[in-house]
Formats: C-alpha cells, structure tokens, sequence
C-alpha cells in the first residue's frame, strides 16, 4: 500500500472550513484513499473514502488531485468537536486489507 | 452504521496476571478481525488478525505467545495479554471489516501495575 505524507498539526477556527491535505504520491491506480480520525482515547472513526472522483457525505468532502498524487480533507464547518488526529491511508480495494498507520494530522478546532 | 464494541473499556491489573480483551461485531458477521495496540501520542499499531475458525496471523515482532487470540465465532474475537507486565500498559482497539470499510471498537486501557 502507498505511503501518505500529512501535516503533523494544523489549528482551525470553530465555523471555518478546514482543509486537511494527504500526499501519497506513489498510490497505484487501484487504491483508495480513506480517510479516518481518531479523538482523543477512543477508537477511529471512518470518515470518507474515494478514488477518483470527489466525494462528499454528511460528515465531510474528499477532493482528490487529477492524478491521485495529493487529496484534501474538507470539513466545511469545524466545531470543537472535529478536534481529532486524522489519517490519510492508500488502501487497495477489498475490505480485509490491512490498513497501515502513519502519525497523522493532529487538528485543533479553536473557539 | 456497524457497531463494534469491546470489552472491557479499561483494565488494571497486577504483573504477571492475564487479561483478556471482547472484541464483537454486533450487526454483523465478521470473519475477520484485526486487533491494535497504541501507546500515548503514536499512531495504532497492526500487532495481528484474527481469522474465524483458524489461526490468528501476527505481525512481525509480535509474541503469539504472549497475545493470544482466539475468533470462535463470527461475531467474537479476543485477545489474551498473558503474564502482563507493565510496558503491556496501552491502548488496544480491535477493528472487523464489513462489505465497504471497516469499523472500530472504542478500544481498551490496559493499565498494569
């Protein structure tokens, strides 16, 4: 599976967007790119995953480069409670892969 | 969405004692499950999967030995952390897949005195 590169910290003001970008430049044709965060001593929590095409849900948009080298995480309206360290991970499909972690970005959401 | 829970949340035990860590899907059959280990300010760490019906894959440098883990049924993984001694001290978060993404347990504090 690919390495992904982040941000080892970024602050946010609560109501701002925030734009949390993942490098993973060597991601082969075949991996997605998911994205999960973690808050502060519990268990990850999926938030979006995609492939090429942009993505959006109810909790967040992906927007993915047109060669899949670089993708941003985008929480439209942060509140206090989006502070979480969050994971970019290149995942081949099939969901019994393994999923390798690297350190993340840790998001502040400031009031 | 899925539900996983484990437990229990938080342990603490005395050296040389075993522990053992629930880890159940509770919507769904899982029959794979993969179980983590994180120590304060590091990112989860793989130690191994649980495979229904057979042996558990470890990861490098993990003792199977000393984690064992048993998946009886699809619904049931767990993790023993035998003879614990305190650097075993961490957070264990178990994760089973369902048909798109997987899903995470709120994990377990290990403490051991």
């Amino acid at each position: 599976d690919a390495k992904t590169t982040q941000p080892t910290s970024m602050d946010c003001a609560e109501g701002r967007a925030a734009n949390l970008p993942c490098n993973h430049s060597t991601i082969s044709g075949n991996e997605y790119v998911y994205w999960y965060r973690q808050i502060h001593s519990q268990g990850p929590q999926y938030i979006i995953h995609g492939l090429k095409n942009n993505e959006t849900n109810e909790m967040a948009s992906l927007i993915i480069t047109e060669d899949r080298k670089s993708s941003t995480l985008i929480l439209p309206h942060a509140t206090l409670r989006d502070t979480a360290v969050y994971y970019c991970i290149a995942l081949g499909a099939g969901n019994n892969r393994k999923l390798i972690w690297g350190l993340g970005t840790s998001l502040a959401v400031n009031p | 969405g899925a539900v996983v829970s484990q437990h229990p949340s938080w342990v603490i035990c005395k050296s040389g004692t075993s522990v053992k860590i629930e880890c159940r899907s509770l919507d769904f059959q899982a029959t794979t499950m993969f179980w983590y280990r994180q120590f304060p300010k590091q990112s989860l760490m793989l130690m191994a999967t649980s495979n229904e019906g057979s042996k558990a894959t470890y990861e490098q440098g993990v003792e199977k030995d000393k984690f064992l883990i048993n998946h009886a049924s699809l619904t049931l993984s767990t993790l023993t952390v035998t003879s614990a001694h305190p650097e075993d001290s961490s957070f264990y978060i178990c994760s089973a897949p369902d048909t798109y993404e997987q899903y995470f347990g709120p994990g377990t504090r290990l403490t051991v005195t």
